[in-house]
């Protein structure tokens, strides 16, 4: 069972846009995690949100987490080339670590 | 200072054979974890270690075990191969639990 839903699975876009990627849970997690992950190498943390509603800014990237502590979404304004990666949250619940599948984010210059 | 690192970078084996996996830790990390990266199903919890003890376990088979020795690094043993073994190994480790964990670059491991 994939308790952690990411969407969408593929996202590619013009450099300057706007972009926002969810993921959705049907259970309650204590905190969730987002990372980076790019080819060859192991995930990046960009961000660990805990307490419901809250929003955290990481320069151009939003992250929010879900008043129920349910689900979360990440928001990047003005993406980059350099934005490009696999961004995958990953929730934590009964001192167990819950990854979703990714979104897998290409900018094209 | 040094962040996580992981040898072999890419191992192949056959199935049957086993293959040990080996995680060196942040300097000062006491905790370590394994995870598995497969095409398709994402990241999977495989094992936590820390002070040395095992402390929690995904949902794999026992043949998927390891340890974590005085210096805090870490080894991952896979015994039986199976070709559906064949996966990105991720070890990370973390001072204050999983939520500040740090990864490494991973074991590329193929089974043929």
């Amino acid at each position: 069972t994939q308790l952690l839903e990411q969407s969408p699975q593929f996202l590619s876009i013009q450099e300057g846009e706007n972009l926002t990627v969810y993921c959705n849970s049907s259970s309650v997690f204590s905190s969730l995690q987002w990372y980076r992950q790019e080819p060859g190498e192991g995930p990046v943390l960009l961000v660990t949100v805990v307490t419901g509603g809250e929003v955290k800014k990481l320069k151009r990237l939003t992250f929010q987490f879900g008043d129920a502590r349910k689900d979360s979404s990440l928001h990047i304004t003005a993406a980059q080339p350099g934005d490009t990666g696999l961004y995958l949250c990953a929730g934590q619940r009964d001192d167990k670590i819950i990854f979703g599948k990714g979104t897998r984010l290409h900018i094209l210059p | 200072e040094a962040g996580v690192t992981q040898s072999p970078t890419h191992l192949i084996k056959t199935r049957g054979q086993q293959a040990t996996l080996r995680c060196s830790p942040i300097s000062g990390h006491t905790s370590v974890y394994w995870y598995q990266q497969a095409l398709g199903l994402g990241l999977q919890f495989l094992l936590w270690y820390d002070e040395g003890e095992e402390r929690n376990r995904g949902n794999f088979p026992p043949r998927f075990s390891g340890r974590q020795f005085p210096n805090y690094s870490s080894e991952l043993n896979v015994n039986a191969l199976e070709l559906e073994d064949s996966a990105l190994y991720l070890c990370a480790s973390s001072l204050g639990g999983v939520e500040t964990q740090y990864f490494g670059p991973g074991t590329r491991l193929l089974v043929l």
